[in-house]
């Protein structure tokens, strides 16, 4: 059974930084690319990042570029989100998603930020 | 990176067919075969329904399915039934430089 599971949100001041992880497991990890999709309170689904299967290619929208990296440990099956410079409109529902395509998502973990 | 235009609302009664549209640009829903949409329930994470436009994965009922013409994907939910009532999103591959771009979600209700 596919399973992803999303970690490292919390509270967090304007400026400051966290680290998400997701966890994967039930499939070949280092064999699908994966995503980082959030969806504030009450809104829509917003794109985030993407890396490849590999790791060697990154993807980011423009609201976080400079701002967040993604990377992946294939060794842990592990996923990652890094977070710096964080503004208040990242204030959000972070989900990572399998492939492409997103064909599984995890429940999502929390990012307030505020002061 | 625009988002995609759906529709706020859509709704229908049981048994009823109903069709969300989705509509993007050239440089992405019109220019690849890489359209997906997602239904979501309140509370829940996105469930992927539709993908690469007309794709369906397993489990998923066929009284969902999908079809693209021009600029505008369209998702179309037959046979209505209560469980459908939820927010559907589409999202299109938009190039290296917008890898992914996601409507703005539509709310179904079943009346």
């Amino acid at each position: 059974e596919v399973q992803l599971l999303e970690s490292g949100g919390g509270l967090v001041q304007p400026g400051g930084s966290l680290r998400l992880s997701c966890a994967a497991s039930g499939f070949t990890f280092d064999s699908y690319a994966m995503i980082w999709v959030r969806q504030a309170l009450g809104k829509g689904l917003q794109w985030v990042s993407g890396i490849s299967a590999s790791g060697g290619s990154t993807y980011y929208a423009d609201s976080v570029k400079g701002r967040f990296t993604i990377s992946r440990d294939n060794s842990k099956n592990t996923l990652f989100l890094q977070m710096d410079s964080l503004r208040a409109e990242d204030t959000a529902l972070y989900y990572c998603a399998r492939d492409t395509t997103m064909d599984f998502w995890g429940q999502g973990t929390l990012v307030t930020v505020s002061s | 990176q625009s988002a995609l235009t759906q529709p706020p609302s859509a709704s229908g009664s049981p048994g009823q067919s109903v069709t969300i549209s989705c509509t993007g640009t050239s440089s992405d829903v019109g220019g690849y075969n890489y359209v997906s949409w997602y239904q979501q329930h309140p509370g829940k994470a996105p469930k992927l329904i539709i993908y690469e436009v007309t794709k369906r994965p397993s489990g998923v009922p066929d009284r969902f399915s999908g079809s693209k013409s021009g600029n505008t994907a369209s998702l179309t939910v037959s046979g209505l039934q209560a469980e459908d009532e939820a927010d559907y999103y589409c999202c299109s591959y938009g190039g290296s430089n917008n890898w992914k771009v996601f409507g703005g979600g539509t709310k179904l209700t079943v009346l």
